[in-house]
């Protein structure tokens, strides 16, 4: 059960848009529309973000979008704002059951 | 309002066991599957394991499996995770969060803290 592979950390300043990707394999990003992002912020518990690819939950910004393009998926922010500023992780259904991404710092410059 | 607490971490000895309980409210707990998820000092997040909501149905991560064991009381709005020969790596704070759909996970508790340790 190998997490997804995330980029470790990627910058923006505010107004700005940024894109994380998140890459799996055929037996989970690739063969499931059951992607999710979580943001989480220092000492605080995951919030999702996005479900199911690109669904947003009630109350989360429309600056946050998501997609899939085979074993790859990725969150874009678009708008970036100070409070965005913490660690993303993307989380697939797979083969195994659920798997998490190796996590990525977005730093807000 | 919703409200997963989680309870039962410690510092206990590597072989050692520990129970830990989730205490859930402000949502229809028996229509969801439950989770644990878990965090090591300053690293990712690691899905532990899933129990279907009327409790038939459990998977593991593969580093859990045979060791850690997922239970739910419906009647009590509980979830638990007997953990069994308990190493360092397992060192972590560990979350219960509930889900509707594959992957998505709605509810989170604020976690509990499990060092294992001699």
């Amino acid at each position: 059960q190998s997490a997804l592979a995330q980029p470790r950390s990627v910058s923006g300043s505010p107004g700005q848009s940024v894109t994380i990707s998140c890459t799996g394999t055929s037996s989970d990003v690739g063969a499931y529309n059951h992607v999710s992002w979580y943001q989480q912020h220092p000492g605080k518990a995951p919030k999702v973000m996005i479900y199911d690819v690109s669904e947003r939950p009630s109350g989360v910004p429309d600056r946050f979008s998501g997609s899939k393009s085979g074993n790859t998926a990725s969150l874009t922010i678009s708008g970036l704002q100070a409070e965005d500023e913490a660690d993303y992780y993307c989380c697939s259904y797979g083969r195994t059951y659920n798997v998490f991404g190796e996590g990525t710092k977005l730093t807000v410059l | 309002e919703v409200q997963l607490l989680e309870s039962g971490g410690d510092l206990v000895q590597p072989g050692g066991s520990l129970r830990l309980s989730c205490a859930a409210s402000g949502f229809p707990f028996s229509s969801y599957s439950m989770n644990w998820v878990r965090q090591a000092p300053g690293k990712g997040l690691e899905w532990v394991s899933v129990i279907s909501g009327g409790g038939e149905i459990t998977y593991y991560a593969d580093s859990v499996r045979g060791r850690f064991t997922i239970s739910r009381d419906n009647s009590e709005n509980t979830l638990s995770l007997q953990m069994n020969s308990l190493r360092a790596e397992d060192t972590a704070v560990y979350y219960c969060a509930a889900h509707y759909s594959h992957a998505r996970f709605d509810y989170w508790g604020q976690g509990t803290l499990v060092t294992v340790s001699s």
